[in-house]
Order: structure tokens, then sequence, then C-alpha cells
């Protein structure tokens, strides 16, 4: 079966401490591992990706994600969270319909850091 | 310069009519999907479509029909509307997104908040 788990509806936050969202997956074969935020009234912007390589990503706006292949996860971080940080942030793996690739998004979790 | 652009932004309508929705991207990706959000923010793919030829339909009601007149569009077009239908669509692009390829990043349009009462 191909899933994505975030464990968390929302987490909270103080502005300047270090932020994770969690992310665990299912899917056979080697994993596509992708975080999106989306903003209030926004589409979605893509964050960071996990094709291969070193286990830790770095992306957009200060974050970073870590690959964790016997824990099946793919947590993001950021060293030290802005309050412009709070969003909805969505967690993605590549699965497969019909022979074509597609994304399959988790629940989403949403981020709040507070002043 | 807008990537991927949606029409309208917004949609309410009455229960039973017929709506469209549009969205071009001028990426020059040659696939294009139609995600449905629901009040809960949960995101599913609904279509896709590579080089103007649909590849995935995920179980979506006939009363969705997509329509691609060329790579760089792709149209929604919705049927005897149902209190239901009410959500956020998203139009993405990517490219190269056929089996055994690397996966590429989907870009999002803004979305086209549907409500339908």
């Amino acid at each position: 079966a191909q899933s994505v788990a975030q464990p968390e509806d929302q987490v909270n936050v103080a502005e300047g401490n270090p932020l994770t969202v969690k992310c665990t997956y299912s899917v056979s074969g080697n994993p596509y591992l992708f975080w999106y935020v989306q903003y209030p009234n926004r589409g979605l912007q893509f964050l960071l990706k996990y094709i291969t390589g070193d286990n830790l990503v770095k992306g957009s706006y200060g974050f970073e994600a870590e690959f964790n292949k016997s824990q099946t996860s793919f947590h993001l971080k950021k060293p030290s969270a802005l309050v412009s940080d709070s969003a909805l942030y969505f967690c993605a793996v590549r699965g497969f319909s019909g022979g074509y690739n597609k994304l399959i998004f988790g629940a989403g979790t949403r981020l709040a850091v507070h002043p | 310069d807008t990537a991927v652009s949606q029409t309208p932004k917004y949609l309410v309508t009455q229960m039973g009519n017929d709506k469209s929705i549009k969205c071009e991207q001028n990426l020059g990706h040659d696939t294009m999907y139609w995600y449905k959000q629901d009040s809960k923010k949960f995101l599913k793919i609904m279509f896709s479509y590579n080089n103007k030829e649909l590849i995935i339909n995920e179980t979506v009601p006939n009363r969705f029909s997509p329509k691609s007149p060329d790579k760089a569009h792709l149209n929604l077009h919705i049927n005897s509307l149902e209190l239901g239908d009410s959500a956020v669509y998203f139009c993405a692009s990517s490219q190269g997104l056929t089996s055994g390829r690397t996966q590429e990043t989907q870009y999002f349009g803004p979305g086209t908040r549907l409500l339908v009462l």
C-alpha cells in the first residue's frame, strides 16, 4: 500500500526555537519524498525533495528534511522558527496509478509559530 | 510571471449548474494535474494528463470531465454540480512524469474555491 502519515494535526513552537514536522511513508521500492507548504488562501509551494543521495536535504526558506530509511520517515526541520513559517505543511511520496507516477499527500500538519 | 494560473479564483454557484475551471502553465511542462482539497484540507489527485492524453483518472464521478486542448492548458468541466463538490481545486504541472523516470517537482496553481449552494 502507498501512503503517507503526518501524525500531528498541529505543531506549536515559539519563535526562535527549532521545529520538527513529522512524516512517515509506506511505498514499495525506493521512495521519492517531498515537502510542500500552503499559506492561507494560496496554492502549494514546493519546499524540498529527496530522490537519492545525502539523507539530509536542504530546501527553501531554511528548511531541511532528513530521510531515514529504517524508520521510513522524512521529517521536516528548521533550526530557528519564524512567525512567518506559520502555515500548513504537506508531506508527499511518489506512488503509482496504472503504471504512471502520482503524488500521494499526507493529511497536512498546521504549524503555528508564536512570538 | 505566473507559472501556473487558474481562473476563476472563486466560484459560487447553485446546485445542478454546470461550470468550468481553466488552468494554464507557462513552464513548458508536459504533464498537468487536477487535485481536490476538501474542507479538512485533505489533498487528492483527480486527473493527470501527459502531452494532452489522460493518464490518471482516480475514480472521479463522470460529472467531472477534464480537457486538455494543448500541453499548456488543462480545463475542468463539472456537470450537475452537487453540494459535495464544494472544495478548492488545484491545478499543477510537472515535466516528465512517466513511469521509470525521475520524479519531477509539481508546481501548483493558486486554487479555485468552489462553493455550491
